[in-house]
Parts: C-alpha cells; structure tokens; sequence
C-alpha cells in the first residue's frame, strides 16, 4: 500500500475562497483522522470518522470548516470562506481495526493570502 | 481531560552525543503513549509505543522510551545521535492501541538540532 495520499501537497487561495483538501487512507483502516498543525497550537485534532461516520467533530474549529466521508477510501475537508487564520499544515491519519499504530499522510500545506 | 507537555521547545545536541526528550502526560485512565517524528515537510512517522508490560521499550532508529508512572513521563532517548535524526519530535498520549478512539492528543513537539 502507498500509504495515506493527501491532495494537494500545497494549496495558495486567496482569502474568502472555497479550499478542499484530500485524503485517501490506507485500504481497510477503519479510522480516518483529519488534524491541523499550526506554530502556535501545535497539532489539534479536528474531527475523526469510524466506517465512514462522523464520530467527534469538536475539533473543528468553525461552521466554514467540513468534512466528508462518502466512501471507505475518500474524505475532504472543506473550508468555506476561508481566511488568513485557516494557513497551517492539515494532516490525513488513518488506522486500522485493531488499534495498532495512526498512519500520516505528508499533510497540505495551506496558505490564504 | 488528557494532556501531553514537552517542557524543551529546542534541543541542541553534538552528533554523537546521547539525547534525552522529555514527555511528561495528563491522563485519567492506563495511557497509551507514543513517540512519532517529523522531518521538514514530511507527515509523522512513529517511533515507538508503550501499551503495557516493559516499562522500557524499543523503537526505530536506535531509540527508546521508558514509562514512569509514578513521574507521569514517557522520555525518549538515544545513546549517540546522527545528524539525520534532526527533526521535530511528537510525544502523543491516546485511549487505545493506535488512539482510536477519540484520537491521539500530542504535545507542542520538541526541535532537534544536530551540531556537527
């Protein structure tokens, strides 16, 4: 398996528009992870999925801030609008049904000028 | 509710030179601990975990932990460092084996500089 793939690796938007960030987890992990690392607050948890369900979304910081999980081997995390605050480095982990070890992605750098 | 405190934002250490992160947590239950690095650019690799038994565990690259109950603290080391192990240093404390429950709470992670 390749690993987590996250999409795009760096994202530059313009403040106020619609940013999508991409995550394909390691095939047959149960849980999907999406975190936010910033200077500042370090790596915060933003929202995690179990089977594709939304489990605990209290992470996240705002209602511009979404995430999905249509299918077993895709979620998005969606901003909308975005502002200067949203730049920070957003990591995809996923792990599997027994627990052992979270897997990252190489995270999207995000920048909203 | 759980906490993970790296106490050193920066450490500076001569290649060669052995190497003591501290990690110190805040948690109700039986933690689980981990230890997962990050080299510029790149997401997080994972070091080592302590689930229970041997208090002092082994991971990649030459280092280990050891779990201090008594002291809250889950200390990485390595004997004689490489200047590839620069990096940044993640000590992170979750309810289950890989944290899923809930997910993984890390601290601010620790800087490590290698001098020549």
């Amino acid at each position: 398996d390749a690993g987590v793939i996250q999409s795009p690796r760096h994202e530059v938007t313009e403040m106020g528009q619609e940013v999508t960030l991409r995550c394909k987890p390691i095939s047959g992990h149960d849980y999907l992870f999406w975190y936010r690392q910033t200077m500042m607050r370090g790596l915060e948890l933003l929202i995690y999925f179990n089977n594709n369900v939304p489990i605990d979304d209290s992470g996240m910081p705002e209602d511009r801030f979404s995430a999905k999980m249509p299918n077993a081997s895709f979620s998005t995390l969606k901003i909308q609008p975005s502002e200067p605050r949203d730049s920070a480095v957003y990591f995809c982990a996923s792990i599997d049904n027994l627990n052992t070890e979270a897997f990252f992605g190489q995270g999207t750098r995000l920048t909203v000028v | 509710a759980q906490s993970v405190t790296q106490p050193d934002i920066h450490i500076t250490v001569s290649e060669g030179a052995s190497l003591e992160l501290r990690c110190n947590y805040s948690y109700g239950a039986t933690p689980y601990l981990f230890w997962y690095v990050q080299s510029p650019g790149q997401g997080l690799q994972l070091l080592l975990k302590y689930f229970s038994g041997d208090t002092l565990v082994q991971g990649i690259k030459g280092f280990e932990a050891e779990f201090k109950r008594s002291q809250s603290s889950f200390n990485l080391r390595k004997p004689s460092v490489h200047w590839s192990d620069a990096a940044e240093y993640f000590c992170a404390v979750g309810p289950s084996a890989g944290g899923g429950a809930d997910g993984l709470t890390f601290g601010k992670g620790t800087h490590l500089i290698i001098q020549p």
